[in-house]
């Protein structure tokens, strides 16, 4: 079965470089949330999309934006990036409605020197 | 502000020992409730429960939902080594444009042989 697809898997950037992070999500899944986590942290939520539009924000930085194209795929783009972004980024993606059970991405693994 | 107390942090268990993980949550507008099971990488889905009471089930794993008490168990029986893993446990909201999964902390289960 088709699962969330990430890219790339690996991002070596430097400071105040910027960066893009993209989700495929399942097919006909209508919902992508971002997440970030930090080594031996929980996965901490960012942002969401619903048909499009964002749905809901949590911790993400003003450096950090994001968005869901028509095709449902995501992108967040992260700018002047510093080192304690450093961090596993996953993407997941659900059903609003009927099945609200979120499926992971592998997740980009974000080192920032 | 939504919160999901997991607890133990850790545990470290012999093989064929049976482990009970605890998840507690306060989520306004509560919808479900998730268990993950994270290794190096991605979480991986296990179980999703919505209703309380009824145990949903998958090989040596259970897990039970009490919406009264605001808590969840995830039960795992005879443990084995394949089982060392973080286990997550995430809530889930409804209503309105908000929609987002909020993640415990996470119990960090060892199995020795």
């Amino acid at each position: 079965a088709a699962g969330v697809i990430q890219s790339p898997r690996h991002l070596i950037k430097e400071k105040r470089e910027t960066a893009t992070l993209k989700c495929y999500p399942i097919p006909r899944h209508d919902t992508v949330y971002w997440y970030q986590q930090g080594p031996g942290q929980d996965p901490q939520f960012l942002i969401s999309f619903y048909e499009k539009m964002q749905s809901d924000k949590g911790s993400i930085p003003d450096r950090f934006s994001a968005q869901q194209f028509s095709d449902y795929h995501s992108e967040l783009n992260m700018s002047s990036l510093e080192l304690g972004d450093s961090a596993l980024y996953f993407c997941a993606s659900s059903f609003r409605t009927g099945h609200p059970e979120a499926f992971f991405g592998q997740g980009t693994r974000l080192t920032v020197v | 502000e939504d919160k999901v107390v997991q607890s133990p942090l850790s545990l470290v268990v012999h093989e064929g020992d049976t482990v009970t993980l605890n998840c507690s949550y306060e989520v306004t507008n509560f919808r479900s409730l998730l268990w993950y099971k994270q290794e190096k990488k991605a979480p991986t889905f296990l179980f999703m429960l919505t209703s309380s009471g009824i145990e949903k089930k998958s090989g040596r794993l259970s897990s039970i939902l009490d919406k009264k008490e605001l808590f969840s168990i995830l039960n795992i029986t005879a443990t084995q080594t394949g089982d060392s893993a973080v286990y997550l446990c995430a809530a889930t909201n409804s209503g309105g444009s908000n929609y987002k999964l909020t993640f415990g902390k996470g119990t960090l289960l060892t199995v020795n042989p």
